[in-house]
């Protein structure tokens, strides 16, 4: 069963830092590409981030570039995203997503998100 | 940037009756369109995707339509558990940003 489990979330000061974990099972994790998703309170989704199976190839939405760094290790099916300069438009659930064997760009999985809260 | 619309925000309809929610693309996504149920407190579940594909599990009244800039989610007889948000997403545009429409509320 493909498992994807999101930590780290929590309460932080504009400006701040905070790192994101996600842990995955139940599928062979360096075979596919992860991505970022979340969602402001009562709003829709935003993509974040994605990245390649590998780690080489890493996009980001432009609201988050340049602030936010993506990365995986696939030695022990972990990803992480660390965020830095942290803005209070950046509040959301942070939801870890996939698609395994699954068209590209297509998430059926998906982790049960955790909470940042930006705020002085 | 690709910008989804949904209409309507909010859809108000009985148990048993057809729901039709529409989704449109600023520009054509062939057929690179999904849709996505996400019910409160829940993360969201992929309904369909290439623009009329099911997803495994996901029933047949679920059904979907359109390409290009136009897309239909339709549920031929809403069950209770079928109350919620859904949401459409384009997966054309490489590289990403993959964009998501800003949802229709299924209401009773």
């Amino acid at each position: 069963e493909v498992q994807l489990v999101e930590s780290g979330g929590g309460l932080v000061q504009p400006g701040g830092s905070l790192r994101l974990s996600c842990a995955a099972s139940g599928f062979r994790f360096n075979g596919y590409e992860m991505n970022w998703v979340r969602q402001a309170p009562g709003k829709g989704l935003e993509w974040v981030s994605y990245i390649s199976s590998s780690g080489h190839t890493i996009y980001y939405a432009d609201s988050v570039k340049g602030r936010f760094t993506f990365s995986r290790d696939n030695a022990n099916n972990l990803l992480h995203l660390e965020m830095n300069s942290l803005r209070a438009e950046d509040t959301a659930v942070y939801y870890c997503a996939t698609g395994v064997e699954m068209v590209q760009g297509v998430v059926n999985y998906w982790g049960q998100g955790t909470l940042v809260t930006v705020s002085s | 940037e690709i910008v989804m619309t949904q209409s309507p925000a909010t859809l108000s309809v009985s148990p048993g009756e057809r729901a039709t929610l529409s989704c449109r693309a600023s520009q054509s996504v062939k057929n690179r369109l999904a849709w996505y149920q996400q019910k409160p407190g829940q993360a969201p579940r992929l309904l369909i995707y290439g623009a009329s594909t099911r997803a495994t599990s996901i029933p047949a009244r679920f059904s979907g339509s359109g390409s290009g800039t136009e897309f239909t989610l339709t549920i031929s007889s809403l069950q209770s558990e079928d109350f919620a948000v859904y949401y459409c997403q384009q997966y054309d545009h490489w590289p990403p940003p993959w964009t998501f429409g800003q949802g229709t509320k299924v209401e009773i």
